[in-house]
């Protein structure tokens, strides 16, 4: 099948932990995304990445750091840093260019604190 | 309309019923709009698009009609089912940028 995968399903921090979420695709998609999802708003961008080994900040960069060294593979750390993580993780990919907008999403990490 | 705190506008209807739902953007530069279909705890769903140089696209059971004069974009759901039941939200895109705004979303509530 082809998709965009996310794991794990529920992740757990303890305090002070950094923590890796996992985002791989198969679509052979350029772009890759991150996005935090907090009930009752809109999905707000983490990180993107439009080409391998490039990566930009998006609008709530802060606490988290990112890397893409292969296209296929774009994971998020949640650093110690991020003061307030418990939500909804989403990743995306598309293939980046004029007409091929489209976002296509992954099923989502839930990040709780313990 | 836009809801304080953690509620989401919420739309309630019988199943067979049509539904419709509502997206004001924001960017008048916007050319390209997606509609997504969000099931509790699950990845968001694409289930149509529309560019700025059409005001009506129609799929299966779904239309999507816009009106760049007021920045009004709205899903139309035809014979709603309960499986219909999930939050939907608009994303816009604008020439140039690839990068997608989305709106907080509306949920749909089918009652059997």
């Amino acid at each position: 099948d082809g998709g965009i995968t996310q794991s794990p399903k529920y992740l757990f921090r303890k305090e002070g932990q950094n923590v890796t979420l996992s985002c791989e695709q198969n679509l052979n998609h350029d772009a890759m995304y991150w996005y935090r999802q907090d009930p009752g708003q809109g999905l707000r961008l983490i990180y993107y990445s439009q080409i391998v080994n490039d990566f930009q900040k998006g609008d709530i960069a802060e606490g988290y750091s990112v890397s893409r060294e292969k296209k296929e593979s774009f994971p998020l750390t949640v650093t110690s840093a991020q003061k307030n993580p418990t939500a909804f993780y989403l990743c995306a990919s598309n293939q980046g260019g004029a007409g091929d907008e489209t976002q296509y999403f992954g099923p989502g990490t839930r990040l709780l604190v313990l | 309309g836009e809801s304080v705190g953690l509620h989401l506008p919420t739309l309630s209807v019988q199943e067979g019923d049509n539904s419709i739902i509502n997206c004001a953007y924001s960017n008048s530069a916007s050319d390209y709009f997606i509609w997504y279909k969000q099931e509790s705890g699950k990845g968001p769903q694409f289930i149509i698009d529309i560019r700025s140089n059409m005001d009506k696209r129609q799929g299966q059971r779904v239309t999507v009609l816009l009106n760049k004069t007021v920045k009004h974009l709205s899903l139309q759901i035809a014979a709603t089912q309960p499986g219909d039941s999930a939050v939907y939200f608009c994303a816009e895109i604008s020439g140039g940028s690839y990068i997608p705004t989305f709106g907080r979303g509306t949920s749909l509530i089918v009652h059997p």
